[in-house]
C-alpha cells in the first residue's frame, strides 16, 4: 500500500515568508500529487497537482516532483496569514483508476502577521 | 464549483446505536468516497462507489457499511456504534474517468460515540 510521508509536521513563519514543504512517497510509478488545504473546521480543497517530473506553477505556489527520489515539494511564495491551515500531500496510487488518493498526515502551517 | 453537503454536521450516539450519515453531491461525479479524520493519522479511506447501486471497501473498512442510491447520495453506516468511531468523518466526490482524479470535499460531520 502506499506510504505519503510529510515534514515538518508544524511550521510557523512570518507574514511575507516562503514556506517549503516536503512529501515522499513510496511508489514511484504513482500518478498525480495533490497538495490540499484545510482550514480549522472545513474540508480539504484541492490547490496544485502535478504529474511529470519537474515544476508546475501557479500563481504564488510551486510544485517540484522528483519521481526518482519519490519526493515532491509545495512553496509558497509571499505567505500571508490567510495561507495558515493544514497542508495535505495525497497519491494516486500505480494503477488506479478509482480516483483513490492516499494521505499524508499534513503540515500545520502558521503565518504570523 | 463543486458542491458537496453532509448531515448532520454534528452528531452524539451512544454506543451499540445505529448511525446514518448522509452526503449529497450536486457535481454529477461517479465516483464518491468517505474517510475519517483523525489525529496522528490523517485521512484514511472507508469506502468509495463508483456509481449508483455500487460500493467498494476501501482501507478501513470494518464496522461501516455504505450505500449508494443515487448518482447524488452516499451514505455511512455504523450498524453498532463503538467510541473508537468518534472521528471527523468527510465525503468527497471526484470523476476519475476525466483524469485529474481531482476531489471535492464536504464540510465534514464531526461524531461523538459516548
Amino acid at each position: 500500500q502506499e506510504k505519503v510521508q510529510q515534514s515538518p509536521e508544524s511550521l510557523i513563519v512570518p507574514e511575507g515568508a516562503m514556506v517549503s514543504l516536503n512529501c515522499s512517497f513510496s511508489d514511484s510509478a504513482s500518478q498525480s500529487i495533490w497538495w490540499y488545504q484545510q482550514h480549522p473546521g472545513k474540508g480539504p480543497k484541492a490547490l496544485i497537482s502535478i504529474f511529470s517530473n519537474g515544476n508546475k506553477k501557479e500563481g504564488r505556489l510551486t510544485v517540484y516532483l522528483n519521481r526518482a527520489s519519490l519526493h515532491v515539494s509545495l512553496h509558497i511564495k509571499d505567505s500571508q496569514p490567510s495561507d495558515s491551515a493544514v497542508y495535505l500531500c495525497a497519491v494516486t496510487p500505480t494503477g488506479a483508476n478509482t480516483g483513490k488518493l492516499t494521505f499524508g498526515h499534513g503540515t500545520i502551517l502558521r503565518v504570523h502577521p | 464549483e463543486a458542491a458537496v453537503t453532509q448531515s448532520p454536521r454534528n452528531k452524539v450516539a451512544v454506543t451499540g446505536g445505529k448511525v446514518t450519515l448522509s452526503c449529497n453531491q450536486t457535481n454529477n461525479h461517479n465516483n464518491m468516497y468517505w474517510y475519517r479524520q483523525d489525529t496522528g493519522h490523517g485521512l484514511r479511506l472507508i469506502h468509495y462507489s463508483y456509481g449508483a447501486g455500487s460500493t467498494e471497501k476501501g482501507d478501513i473498512p470494518d464496522g461501516y457499511k455504505a450505500s449508494r442510491p443515487s448518482q447524488e447520495n452516499f451514505s455511512l453506516i455504523l450498524e453498532l456504534a463503538t467510541p473508537s468511531q468518534t472521528s471527523v468523518y468527510f465525503c468527497a466526490s471526484g470523476d476519475a474517468g476525466q483524469g485529474t482524479y481531482e476531489q471535492y470535499f464536504g464540510p465534514g460531520t464531526r461524531l461523538t460515540v459516548l
